[in-house]
């Protein structure tokens, strides 16, 4: 069964320092990988997706991710932390079974506490 | 940009009434989903639509209806509404396949049954 696993409920850094948030995942076939952020009392938004080509994706407000496959991961990351990139975090993956039908599976969240 | 839009922020509503949650995309998309948000439980599919008039079941489809007669338009519809619906519901929409198919949300429905 494909599934998308965010090991840390929480992660806690420094504001200026580097932050990574995790995220693996478990997929037949190559994957689509999704992040999205939301902030308190609203929707998720849209920070950046893999679908294939580079690794290293870039996205919004200074976010990227890095694609490994051997490691079936795909952490986001951030050089340094702003106290505003506190929220919580989504990773998703495509759900390809039994076809494509736009369908995206969710991991549990991990809240960012970016602290001044 | 993508809008996608829900009817109410926050509602209120008692044991046993019939809830409307309606959603509006403006961007022509194909695909639109309903999914509630509790903690600890990330995002679960309730239903999702890839075309007017077509539906199927999500994750946890059990207690709810849903309604898209119109491309633009996905309502979810809870037919008695229980206490262990009390929960943030949110809206999103997509294409329908390729490349570009993230999803799109509203800004969600905070749902309180008493």
């Amino acid at each position: 069964a494909q599934s998308v696993a965010q090991p840390e409920d929480q992660v806690n850094v420094a504001e200026g320092n580097p932050l990574t948030v995790k995220c693996t995942y478990s997929v037949s076939g190559n994957p689509y990988l999704f992040w999205y952020v939301q902030y308190p009392n609203r929707g998720l938004q849209f920070l950046l997706k893999y679908i294939t080509g580079d690794n290293l994706v870039k996205g919004s407000y200074g976010f990227e991710a890095e694609f490994n496959k051997s490691q079936t991961s795909f952490h986001l990351k951030k050089p340094s932390a702003l106290v505003s990139d506190s929220a919580l975090y989504f990773c998703a993956v495509r759900d390809m079974e039994p076809s494509n039908t736009g369908k995206l599976i969710f991991g549990q969240g991990t809240t960012l506490q970016v602290k001044p | 940009d993508v809008k996608v839009t829900q009817s109410s922020r926050y509602l209120v509503k008692r044991t046993g009434e019939k809830v409307f949650l309606e959603c509006v995309q403006d961007m022509d998309h194909e695909n639109m989903f309903w999914y509630r948000q509790d903690p600890g439980l990330g995002l679960r599919l309730i239903y999702f639509s890839y075309d007017v008039k077509m539906k199927e079941k999500g994750d946890i489809p059990e207690g709810y209806s849903v309604s898209r007669e119109k491309k633009e338009r996905f309502s979810l519809i809870l037919e008695s509404a229980s206490t262990n619906q009390t929960s943030m519901y949110l809206c999103a929409s997509s294409w329908a396949s390729g490349a570009n198919n993230e999803q799109f949300f509203g800004p969600g429905t905070r749902l309180t049954v008493l």
